[in-house]
């Protein structure tokens, strides 16, 4: 059964933890991302990665961490940094061009 | 960069009529459109994409039209029925492999029966 994963669907923390939110695929994708979703927001892009050990900053990389270590992984490390970490966090991946998404993790910080 | 303007953000139809929903772009180079429908609480799902070399492109109830000249590409959904009732993204790309999309904000659309 070929999907992407996400893991938990539920996560929470205390302020001025690191949180690392798991995102696995076995599509045999090349690229892959992790967006964040507020409330009534579009998705916007946090790090994006087009091959194994290589990965981009997106649009809002400020508090957030990624390592690319293997093809089926892309784990997100939410840190204390990030001043607003309470949101909808989606990973995806993509092969020529058409993007599939994961069910998404719900992290609250409290 | 791209920018994606989405509208309306919005739209509340009866079951049975149409909805459309519009998007432009500014980036010349993006080659490739889809549309994501999103329930709540879940990942967004891919439901139609369409690319430069094509003008429409449709898929039973749900058809996609591009107008490269105006930067504009438009979601209608025909025979509207409860379960369409979800957020709808439009998004645009480069489609150069591993490029990331640019999504609209999203349309919220509620079909009552």
């Amino acid at each position: 059964d070929g999907g992407i994963t996400q893991s938990p669907k539920y996560l929470f923390r205390k302020e001025g933890q690191n949180v690392t939110l798991s995102c696995e695929q076995n599509l045999n994708h090349d690229a892959m991302y992790w967006y964040r979703q507020d409330p009534g927001q579009g998705l916007r892009l946090i790090y994006y990665s087009q091959i194994v050990n290589d990965f981009q900053k997106g649009d809002i990389a400020e508090g957030y961490s990624v390592s690319r270590e293997k093809k089926e992984s892309f784990p997100l490390t939410v840190t204390s940094a990030q001043k607003n970490p309470t949101a909808f966090y989606l990973c995806a991946s993509s092969i020529k061009g058409e993007q599939y998404f994961g069910p998404g993790t719900r992290l609250t910080v409290t | 960069g791209e920018n994606v303007e989405q509208h309306p953000s919005t739209l509340s139809v009866q079951e049975g009529d149409s909805a459309v929903i519009k998007c432009t772009y500014s980036d010349s180079a993006s080659n490739y459109f889809p549309w994501y429908k999103q329930e709540l609480g879940k990942g967004p799902q891919l439901i139609i994409d369409i690319r430069s070399n094509v003008g429409e492109k449709k898929d039973q109830r749900i058809a996609v039209t591009l107008n490269k000249t105006a930067k504009h590409f438009s979601l209608h959904i025909t025979e509207t029925q409860p379960e369409d009732s979800a957020v709808y993204f439009c998004a645009a790309s480069p489609n150069q492999a591993g490029t990331a999309l640019i999504f609209g904000k999203g349309t919220t659309l509620s079909v009552s029966s």
